[in-house]
């Protein structure tokens, strides 16, 4: 069974653009969850999508977003790219919410010039 | 979600058992302890999980302690691609939803 596999891998963008990230979540997994990580702040959190729904949304501001399609592969974006928005960005599936169980992806890694 | 403490480092010879330790305090009732790790570059990986009974898989026992305010992840047999951040987490399940929160972690490193 494949992994859960992101889109771009790597990518580099300057301040102010906005930037796509995709996630292709393993079969028959219908929860995407997405967490950025970086050096200072470590992982966190951004949001978690189940049925096409957001279910719950981390402290983040509204220039990142992110939505779930009917075959559970989910994107996200950031808007008015900052240099602080430099990251890893993490996508992981589960086959049920409530589950603890997570399958993350290798990540997409964004460099913000 | 209770809070988690770990070392921020340990270092363990390779072919010894690695006993990571986490406390959890404050943990509630209701609460299960999750082990994660994260090889460097990669994302996290799922390890174990427990709500009180001591658990074992191909990959790592947890023990937890009677009190359930600490738990001990054990790696029986440590090798250099054990080397990773080791993350405790301390989570409510069901409808909640998948949210996991990570803290600093133990990073260790496993030596020849």
């Amino acid at each position: 069974k494949a992994g859960v596999t992101q889109t771009p891998r790597y990518l580099i963008k300057t301040r102010g653009q906005q930037v796509t990230l995709s996630c292709s979540p393993i079969s028959g997994h219908r929860s995407v969850s997405w967490y950025q990580q970086t050096p200072g702040q470590g992982l966190q959190f951004l949001f978690e999508y189940f049925s096409e729904t957001q279910r719950n949304k981390g402290n983040f501001p509204g220039r990142f977003s992110g939505r779930q399609f009917s075959n559970s592969r989910s994107e996200m974006n950031v808007s008015t790219l900052e240099l602080g928005d430099s990251a890893l960005y993490l996508c992981a599936s589960s086959y049920r919410v409530g589950s603890g169980e997570l399958f993350f992806g290798e990540g997409s890694r964004l460099t913000v010039l | 979600d209770a809070k988690t403490t770990q070392p921020p480092s340990m270092d363990c010879a390779e072919g010894r058992a690695a006993n990571l330790p986490c406390n959890h305090s404050t943990i509630s009732g209701n609460e299960y302890v999750y082990w994660y790790r994260q090889i460097h570059s990669q994302g996290p990986q799922y390890i174990i999980h427990g709500l009180k009974n001591n658990e074992t898989n191909e990959m790592a026992s947890l023990i937890i302690t009677e009190d359930r305010k600490s738990s001990t992840l054990i790696l029986p047999h440590a090798t250099l691609r054990d080397t990773a951040v080791y993350y405790c987490i301390v989570r409510v399940e069901g409808n909640a939803g998948n949210m996991l929160t990570f803290g600093g972690g133990t990073r260790l490193m496993v030596k020849p």
